[in-house]
């Protein structure tokens, strides 16, 4: 099975920040990498997908960068709406595996 | 609009099994596979399986062979999710989520583009 990490597990930070979150796969999936936003109570929201391509609906701070084992989500000004936890997820081979998410917190 | 509308919460027994659906609607029914995946409690997010509704072959996560079966109803465009020989940590929230996919210079990528609201299994 193919291992997602996540880093860090959480971080604390203000609107307005600039917000990075890094996923390594244990091997490599290409650009088969996926990042979802979570809410609490709520079901999982699709933010990029294909590494680095927007979903439709999706603010433009968020940006996906990285292939192979590498790969980064960053907000680029945080607003309210956006303290949630995210996961990323490999698309590349069954088992499909999620990262253990990102908590982003108010500072 | 385009939606998943899953059953409502389970209470079960230790040993016992349970059954969740999820009813699509608002696109061709065939046309996308639906993913199952799982949260229990303060947790993360675990991949159990993917049918696909058109022909119903299914492709399940090592960890729950021999326990979970997932089929479908192409006449009422339901997916079913059946999870057996409950113990305690199968207490989660259980979504379905549709496989959306783009093809990207001769590549196919997939990701889930819609999701069920949650069904919550609790296993006491």
């Amino acid at each position: 099975d193919i291992q997602m990490t996540q880093s860090p597990s959480s971080l604390s930070a203000s609107v307005g920040d600039r917000v990075t979150i890094s996923c390594r796969a244990s091997q490599s999936i290409a650009s088969h990498l996926n990042w979802y936003q979570q809410k609490p109570g709520r079901a999982p929201n699709l933010l990029i997908y294909a590494a680095s391509n927007l979903q439709i609906g999706v603010p433009s701070r968020f940006s996906g960068s990285g292939s192979e084992t590498d790969f980064a989500l960053t907000i680029s000004s945080l607003q309210p709406e956006d303290f949630a936890t995210y996961y990323c997820q490999q698309s590349y081979s069954s088992p499909q595996t999620f990262g253990q998410g990102t908590k982003v917190e108010i500072k | 609009q385009v939606q998943l509308v899953q059953s409502g919460a389970e209470v079960k027994k230790p040993g016992a099994s349970v059954k969740v659906s999820c009813k699509a609607s608002g696109y061709t029914f065939t046309i996308y596979y639906i993913h199952w995946v799982r949260q229990a409690p303060g947790q993360g997010l675990e991949w159990m399986g993917i049918i696909n509704p058109s022909g119903g072959s299914t492709i399940y996560a090592q960890k729950f062979q021999g326990r979970v079966t997932m089929t479908r109803d192409t006449s009422t465009s339901t997916v079913y999710m059946e999870l057996s020989s409950l113990r305690s940590e199968d207490t989660a929230v259980y979504y379905c989520a549709r496989r959306g996919g783009i093809i990207m210079t001769h590549i196919n990528y997939f990701y889930m583009d819609v999701w069920g609201k949650g069904s919550t299994v609790t296993v006491s």
